[in-house]
């Protein structure tokens, strides 16, 4: 198993401009998430979804858009990127039921807003 | 508004020295505990969690930690740290199946 992949690893955005963060997970894994990790601040959650067409919103979710057709992708998308969302991104995914509190994360993607 | 505080943002300690690094959470109802580590430039890995059960919980690593419900605390001990453990270390909460809070981190620096 590849666990939760992300693309890209790194990217840089001029202000305004749109793009789309990866996220796969091939475990089969009902539950993804998105986060945001600043310095001094932990992750923080973006979005989630409990299972295919079923998203919803975490602590910051302006200015992100997800959407979930399959239950393996999970992509987060930036509408209009602002400098305050340089960031590094993190996708989790786990089970659902009782142990499905443990998150498996991707290796992150690094963004800049320039 | 839930919360989870790791008191120490960072901790230096000499190698084979013992560490605790701090975590109080706000709640009233029922949570999950989880203690994440994370290592340069990859993502979280977990070392620990708390479901039910036994108070003091075993991890990867020799790590442990204990939970204390009166305190709203889930302190994370190494009794002999390596200099592999310097790493960022999160606690994390969980209130309800879908919310999960992170403290800030701690950033564990081992010395030789």
């Amino acid at each position: 198993n590849a666990g939760v992949t992300q693309t890209p690893k790194f990217q840089v955005l001029k202000t305004g401009q749109s793009m789309t963060l990866q996220c796969a997970q091939d475990m089969n894994h009902e539950y993804m998430s998105w986060y945001r990790q600043d310095p001094g601040m932990g992750l923080r959650l973006i979005h989630y979804s409990v299972g295919a067409g079923i998203t919803d919103q975490g602590e910051v979710p302006n200015g992100y858009n997800v959407s979930r057709s399959t239950t393996e992708d999970f992509p987060l998308r930036l509408l209009s990127a602002a400098p305050s969302q340089t960031s590094v991104y993190f996708c989790a995914s786990s089970y659902r039921g009782l142990s499905y509190n443990e998150q498996f994360f991707g290796p992150g993607t690094r963004l800049t807003v320039l | 508004a839930q919360s989870v505080t790791q008191l120490d943002s960072q901790v230096p300690v000499f190698e084979e020295a013992p560490v605790e690094l701090r975590c109080n959470y706000s709640s009233s109802v029922s949570v999950y505990l989880f203690w994440y580590v994370q290592y340069p430039n990859q993502g979280l890995q977990l070392l620990l969690k708390y479901l039910s059960g036994s108070t003091l919980v075993k991890g990867i690593n020799g790590f442990e930690a204990e939970f204390n419900k009166s305190q709203t605390s889930f302190h994370l001990r190494k009794p002999s740290v390596h200099i592999s453990d310097t790493a960022e270390y999160f606690c994390a909460v969980r209130y309800n199946n879908n919310d999960m809070r992170f403290g800030a981190g701690t950033r564990l620096t081992v010395k030789p």
